[in-house]
C-alpha cells in the first residue's frame, strides 16, 4: 500500500497567517492526491482533488500543488473557520490511503 | 443537495458483528460508486472498501478481507457495511462516502455520511 507522510502533525497559527502543509507519498502517484478538511465531530470534507483542483465550495485562499511524491496544501490567509484537521489521500491505487493528519490550532 | 444519512450508534461485544447502513435519495444513489472509511477515536482515516453501482462488484482493503461485506439495496436507495469478528480495535466512527461523478471510480470522495459510532466492549 502507498504510504502518505504528512507534516507537521500540528501547528499553532494566528488568523491571517499563511499555512503550508506537506504530504509525501512512498511512491510516484502522479497528481492523484486529494486534501480533506475535518472539523471536530464531523465527517471529512473534500477540498482539493487531482493535487490542485478545488471543489466548488472551497474559497480561493486554499490551493494545492505538487506531483509525483511531494505535495503541498496552502492556505494563503487563515480564517477563523479554517481551524480544523487536514488530511491528504492518494487517489492513485487501491487500497486508498490517507496521511496522518495535520491539526491547525489557534495560537 | 446530496445527503447521506447513516444508521445510529451501536454497542457490540467482542466477537459479534455489526451492520451499518447509509441511505440517500434515488438520484444521488443510482450509478454511483460508494466507499466506506473508518476513523478510530482521535486517529486518522482508514479506507475499508468500495462497491460499484450495480452492487455486483466490491473491492475490499486486505486488512478487512474475510470480515467485511458491502451490499446495496436499490429499492431503498441504501447501502450497508457488515463487519464481523469485532474486537476492541474496531471501535471507530464508520463513514459511507460517495464518488463525485456518476459511473466514476476516480476515488474523489465528495459526499460523506454523518458517521456511525461503533463501540466494541465487553
Amino acid at each position: 500500500a502507498i504510504q502518505l507522510t504528512q507534516s507537521p502533525s500540528s501547528l499553532s497559527v494566528s488568523v491571517g497567517d499563511r499555512v503550508t502543509i506537506t504530504c509525501r507519498a512512498s511512491q510516484d502517484i502522479r497528481r492523484a492526491l486529494a486534501w480533506f478538511q475535518q472539523k471536530p465531530g464531523g465527517p471529512p470534507s473534500l477540498l482539493i482533488y487531482d493535487a490542485s483542483r478545488l471543489e466548488g465550495w472551497v474559497p480561493s485562499r486554499f490551493s494545492g500543488s505538487g506531483s509525483g511524491t511531494d505535495f503541498t496544501l496552502t492556505i494563503s490567509s487563515l480564517q477563523p473557520e479554517d481551524f480544523a484537521t487536514y488530511f491528504c489521500q492518494q487517489m492513485d491505487s487501491y487500497p486508498l490511503t490517507f496521511g496522518g493528519g495535520t491539526k491547525v490550532e489557534i495560537k | 443537495q446530496v445527503q447521506l444519512v447513516q444508521s445510529g450508534a451501536e454497542v457490540k461485544k467482542p466477537g459479534a458483528s455489526v451492520k451499518v447502513s447509509c441511505k440517500t435519495s434515488g438520484d444521488a444513489y443510482t450509478n454511483f460508486y460508494f466507499h466506506w472509511v473508518r476513523q478510530a477515536p482521535g486517529q486518522g482515516l482508514q479506507w475499508m472498501g468500495k462497491i460499484n453501482p450495480s452492487g455486483r462488484s466490491t473491492t475490499y482493503a486486505e486488512t478487512f478481507q474475510g470480515r467485511v461485506t458491502m451490499t446495496r439495496e436499490s429499492s431503498t436507495s441504501s447501502l450497508s457495511m457488515e463487519l464481523s469478528g469485532l474486537t476492541s480495535e474496531d471501535t471507530a466512527m464508520y463513514y459511507c462516502a460517495r464518488e463525485r461523478d456518476v459511473f466514476s471510480s476516480s476515488s474523489r470522495l465528495a459526499y460523506w455520511g454523518q458517521g456511525t459510532l461503533v463501540t466494541v466492549s465487553s
